[in-house]
């Protein structure tokens, strides 16, 4: 069964470096989502892609936060600095389309911890 | 006010018992999910609905579009249901997130 894959599974960075999180969707699959999920809370969207389009990045801290998805398929998500606060799981999560109310395939996610 | 709320936030039975988790949300929905996910944070879809009822195995989703509020419901529930489980609904392209409720089923 195809899955979303998601790389590193964890990570622990030190405040103020550079981290990067990889995320393939399943084959075909246009939409692309980050999620941000602080424990003990649902995840918050932090961008979605439409193919390589960004459709929504409207809780992205761009600041510090970005996202791509060159060729519309696998998809990068960076936080340079990282900050104590952006200790968190980040999700990556896919489906077939947007509009249409098409289930989203979650990813394993990867837990990351700021120290 | 959060625009997706679920009850109870915890919830501990012992197994065999009959399980219910509510959500209630305040905005106009094209679908409403379910997800089940499981330490060390893998996420799976339950169910999709977007009016009346599905059942799968022991699990049972209902949904009242008038009254906006759904039910996840778990009959003999076993150890391996323990696990946090989250209700999300879909307004446009966008999944909105309820806190999760954790549940932990007794042997």
């Amino acid at each position: 069964e195809a899955e979303v894959a998601q790389s590193p599974r964890y990570k622990i960075t030190e405040k103020s470096q550079a981290v990067a999180f990889w995320c393939d969707p399943i084959s075909g699959h246009a939409t692309l989502y980050w999620y941000r999920q602080i424990l003990g809370q649902g995840p918050e969207l932090l961008v979605q892609f439409q193919d390589e389009s960004v459709v929504d990045d409207s809780q992205l801290p761009k600041d510090r936060f970005s996202a791509e998805r060159l060729k519309g398929v696998d998809s990068t998500l960076k936080i340079q600095p990282a900050e104590l606060g952006d200790s968190a799981m980040y999700l990556c999560a896919s489906s077939p389309t947007t509009g249409l109310p098409y289930e989203q395939y979650f990813g394993p996610g990867t837990r990351l911890t700021v120290t | 006010k959060n625009e997706v709320e679920q009850s109870p936030q915890n919830l501990t039975a012992q197994e065999g018992e009959f399980i219910t988790i509510n959500c209630s949300y305040s905005v106009g929905i094209s679908a409403l999910h379910w997800l089940q996910q499981h330490p060390g944070g893998g996420i799976v879809s339950l169910f999709m609905l977007s009016s009346g009822k599905k059942k799968h195995g022991r699990l049972i989703a209902t949904i009242n579009i008038q009254e906006k509020h759904s039910s996840l419901h778990i009959t003999a529930s076993h150890p391996r249901d323990s696990a946090v489980y989250i209700c999300a609904v879909r307004v446009g392209s966008r999944l909105t997130f309820g806190e999760g409720t954790q549940l932990t089923v007794n042997p």
